[in-house]
């Protein structure tokens, strides 16, 4: 699977727009790119994911560039509630099912009042 | 719908002791996996399932056993618990390879002393 590279923290003003970025420049043409968050002491959440088209659905929108190097995980009103670690992952699609999501460290989102 | 529970949420063991934990899905889904989660680190994959009767090894899979005797349900075992197991241990399951979407349940905090 690829490797993944998110900054360590961020901050963003409540009601604006969180923009988390994501490079994963060594992603091969069938691998995946998934999003999870991870609210304090609570188990991961499933966001959103893509392959190579932009997505989006009630929680975010991920921006996939077109060499797929890059992606962007979007949160268009961000809450004090989305204040969270999130994960960029990027995994395979086996024969036998994307069985492993391999977790870095993530980003650290705080949500300002 | 419970989605994913585990049981117990909280345990302390003594070195050398041993406990299963308990993993729970009503979602009927085919794949489960146990995730181990230290400080200042992202999730690592210990054992997982792709069906009833079937088990894998994840990334650090020493020292844990696991069982998947019926489909709802994915045990996680340690036979002689040491102090560096002293984690917080997450259970999550999927549907099937078309989506690897996982279901995290809240986790249970385990100190061995």
């Amino acid at each position: 699977d690829a490797k993944t590279t998110q900054p360590t923290s961020m901050d963003c003003a409540e009601g604006r727009a969180a923009n988390l970025p994501c490079n994963h420049s060594t992603i091969s043409g069938n691998e995946y790119v998934y999003w999870y968050r991870q609210i304090h002491s609570q188990g991961p959440q499933y966001i959103i994911h893509g392959l190579k088209n932009n997505e989006t659905n009630e929680m975010a929108s991920l921006i996939i560039t077109e060499d797929r190097k890059s992606s962007t995980l979007i949160l268009p009103h961000a809450t004090l509630r989305d204040t969270a670690v999130y994960y960029c992952i990027v995994t395979l699609a086996s024969n036998f099912g994307n069985e492993k999501l391999t977790f870095g460290t993530g980003t650290r989102l705080t949500i300002i009042p | 719908n419970a989605g994913v529970t585990q049981t117990p949420k909280f345990r302390v063991l003594k070195t050398g002791q041993s406990m299963t934990l308990l993993c729970a899905q009503d979602m009927n889904h085919e794949y489960m996996y146990w995730y181990r989660q230290d400080p200042g680190m992202g999730l690592r994959l210990i054992h997982y399932s792709v069906g009833e009767g079937t088990t894998a090894k994840g990334e650090v899979p020493d020292g844990y056993n696991v069982s998947r005797l019926k489909k709802q349900n994915f045990l996680l075992g340690l036979e002689s618990a040491a102090p560096s197991q002293t984690s917080v241990y997450f259970c999550a399951s999927s549907r099937d390879y078309r989506g690897n979407e996982q279901f995290f349940g809240p986790g249970t905090r385990l100190t061995v002393l």
